[in-house]
């Protein structure tokens, strides 16, 4: 059965510092997708990605976070100047279809501790 | 009001037991639903979408009233392997985005 693949599965920072986090999808879904999970609490929406481009964001995806489809099968967060409170659970998830209809499979995260 | 809401138990039940698990969202536009389970520290894993004339899968059913703003889930002869957390799930139509209950956490006993 395809799956949704991350890496690292765990990523420990210095706060200030740079992160990369990767994805690979579902081979044939169109839409990408960022969430993140604070220990403790719920899964909350980051980023949504079509087409090539950012299709929606929360308020939580400010100007240091951003995201890149680097080739036909990476899908990466960047973090830019990583904060201690973006220690987290970090999901990518992909679906086939978009708004309305919208099935969402996740990859099994990154842990990112933030020091 | 929370745009998703769930009672977060624990529901602690014996193994064979009939468990129901309630939701409320507040977005009257919303047009998808879902229920996913995660275990601890693990990936939300999509167990079902939920549907206006209901559905099953197994020992699970999802009932879904668009006038109460309600969403339920039914799990029948419950087995320790159902033991996990239960996210209620919505997306507003217009909206790319899936919004999470907090979760109900399930404990089935032997």
């Amino acid at each position: 059965e395809p799956e949704v693949t991350q890496t690292p599965s765990h990523q420990v920072t210095q706060m200030g510092q740079e992160v990369i986090l990767r994805c690979v999808p579902i081979s044939n879904h169109l839409y990408f997708y960022w969430y993140r999970q604070i220990l403790g609490q719920k899964v909350e929406f980051l980023v949504s990605f079509y087409n090539n481009e950012i299709s929606e964001k929360s308020e939580i995806f400010d100007d240091q976070f951003s995201v890149e489809r680097p080739d036909g099968s990476n899908f990466t967060l960047k973090i830019r100047s990583t904060k201690l409170e973006d220690s987290a659970m970090y999901f990518c998830a992909s679906s086939e279809r978009g708004p309305g209809d919208n099935e969402q499979f996740f990859g099994p995260g990154t842990r990112l501790t933030v020091l | 009001r929370k745009e998703v809401e769930q009672d977060p138990g624990p529901f602690n039940v014996p193994e064979g037991a009939t468990v129901a698990f309630n939701c409320t969202y507040s977005n009257s536009a919303s047009q998808s639903f879902f229920w996913y389970r995660q275990d601890c520290r693990k990936e939300p894993k999509l167990l079902m979408s939920v549907y206006s004339s209901g559905n099953e899968d197994g020992r699970f059913t999802a009932q879904l009233n668009r006038a109460s703003q309600y969403i339920s889930l039914l799990i029948r002869d419950s087995k320790l392997s159902d033991s996990a957390t239960y996210l209620c799930v919505v997306n507003p139509g217009s909206s790319y985005k899936l919004i999470f209950g907090s979760g109900t956490r399930l404990l089935v006993r032997p």
